[in-house]
């Protein structure tokens, strides 16, 4: 049974960066695309984008200019980094097995973006 | 980007009555839709998913249909363990992913 567990920094200043990272135990990490979604505060979710373990990603238009995510697959982990944050970014991001449906997810990881 | 319209936005119903959640796509979006389930401080769990098949452990109260532009979720007797927010997904225009704004189900 897969399971996803996330972690990273929890509060930010603006205009600093946010960094996450998932790993991925149990099943196959390869043939799956591997995929970062965030809500903010009593909000609904969004997709923020996604990668392969050849390292083949696609992200949300909304938020492609600052956004890297990046593969480990000696770790089975892949990453987050979104440069430039301000209080608009503002909460929990997820980790999620992709490729057909987001099945299954991470525990979640509130980033809380304040001066 | 496919937009997702969930209606209502809240739903007031009494255990065992019956609940109809609505998802309306900009365009067509074919058999490629999900529901998800999200209580409070948990992450979203899959329900439905390609409209109709129900994912592993779901009850079999749950229930989705539809095609197109137009999909229903169902629950067809509530249990008190089923008030939460529902998300529908689409994958069909993918990426990226977009996700309805959420039919929040509560008790009346």
């Amino acid at each position: 049974q897969v399971q996803l567990q996330q972690w990273g920094a929890g509060l930010l200043k603006p205009s600093e960066t946010l960094s996450l990272t998932c790993a991925v135990y149990g099943g196959s990490f390869s043939a799956y695309y591997w995929s970062w979604i965030r809500q903010p505060p009593g909000k609904g979710l969004e997709w923020i984008g996604e990668i392969n373990d050849s390292g083949n990603t696609n992200y949300n238009p909304s938020l492609k200019s600052r956004l890297t995510i990046s593969v480990d697959t000696s770790k089975n982990q892949f990453s987050l980094k979104l440069t430039s944050v301000t209080a608009a970014d503002t909460a929990v991001y997820y980790c999620a097995r992709g490729s057909n449906w987001l099945d299954p997810w991470g525990q979640g990881s509130l980033v809380t973006v304040s001066s | 980007e496919i937009v997702l319209t969930q209606s209502p936005a809240t739903l007031s119903l009494s255990p065992g009555e019956r609940a109809t959640l609505s998802c309306r796509a900009s365009q067509s979006v074919s058999s490629y839709l999900a529901w998800y389930q999200q209580k409070p401080g948990q992450s979203p769990r899959l329900l439905i998913y390609d409209t109709s098949n129900r994912a592993t452990g779901i009850p079999a109260r749950f229930s989705g249909s539809g095609s197109g532009t137009d999909f229903t979720l169902t629950i067809s007797s509530l249990e008190p363990e089923d008030f939460a927010v529902y998300y529908c997904l689409q994958r069909s225009n993918w990426p990226p992913y977009t996700f309805g704004q959420g039919t929040k189900l509560q008790i009346k």
